[in-house]
């Protein structure tokens, strides 16, 4: 299966845009890139999710690389409610069954 | 819509006893999930569920056994626990097609500790 790689951690100021990375060079062309995140003492939340062209919701930006062997969540202006664990999460209709999520990245925003 | 539904939310046991970890939802979801996390790490897949009536393995399946009789209902039974199933343990569902872009929706957690 596809894996992704993200920073273990990251810092932001709070009002400022936080951009979030995640390598996945080995992606297949079915793969969908899904961002999760989890506030302290919940269950992960979908965040936004994507396939090729950049895509924008209510919460947050994903913006996918061209080659799609990389994408950033964009968060336009951080508050301290974003402070959380974000995943990203490949996901395939050959093993969708199994979603398997990594360490993700921590990410901590400063007052 | 209560969502997904755990109980209970926090449990301590004693080596060798066992347990039920309860969840449910009310979604109409085929696909239901067992997750842990430990500390500082992300979450590993324990079993899943398809549909009533059918379960898989998942990244780490040894200590624990699943069932679904029900859409509903997708309990967690670890039948002699151990110090190393110290954990918090979250339940997921979502939407039954396949579809890659399908939502997963987690419940709130419960909180084990072994000793």
């Amino acid at each position: 299966d596809a894996k992704t790689t993200q920073p273990n951690s990251m810092e932001s100021n709070e009002e400022e845009p936080v951009h979030l990375p995640c390598n996945h060079s080995t992606i297949s062309g079915t793969d969908y890139i899904h961002w999760y995140r989890q506030l302290p003492s919940q269950g992960p939340e979908y965040v936004i999710h994507g396939l090729t062209s950049n895509v924008n919701n209510r919460m947050a930006s994903l913006a996918i690389a061209e080659d799609r062997k990389s994408s950033t969540l964009i968060l336009h202006r951080a508050t301290l409610r974003d402070a959380a664990v974000y995943y990203c999460i490949l996901r395939d209709r050959t093993s969708y069954d199994k979603v398997i999520f990594g360490p993700g990245t921590s990410l901590s925003v400063i007052p | 819509n209560a969502g997904v539904t755990q109980t209970p939310k926090f449990q301590v046991l004693k080596t060798g006893q066992s347990m039920t970890l309860q969840c449910a939802q009310d979604m109409n979801h085929e696909y239901m999930s067992w997750y842990r996390q430990d500390p500082g790490m992300g979450l590993r897949l324990i079993h899943y569920s398809v549909g009533a009536g059918i379960t898989d393995q998942g990244e780490v399946p040894n200590g624990y056994n699943v069932s679904r009789s029900t859409t509903e209902d997708f309990p967690l039974r670890l039948l002699s626990a151990a110090p190393s199933q110290t954990s918090v343990y979250f339940c997921a569902s979502r939407p039954s097609g396949g579809a890659a872009t399908d939502t997963q929706y987690f419940g709130p957690g419960t909180r084990l500790t072994v000793l």
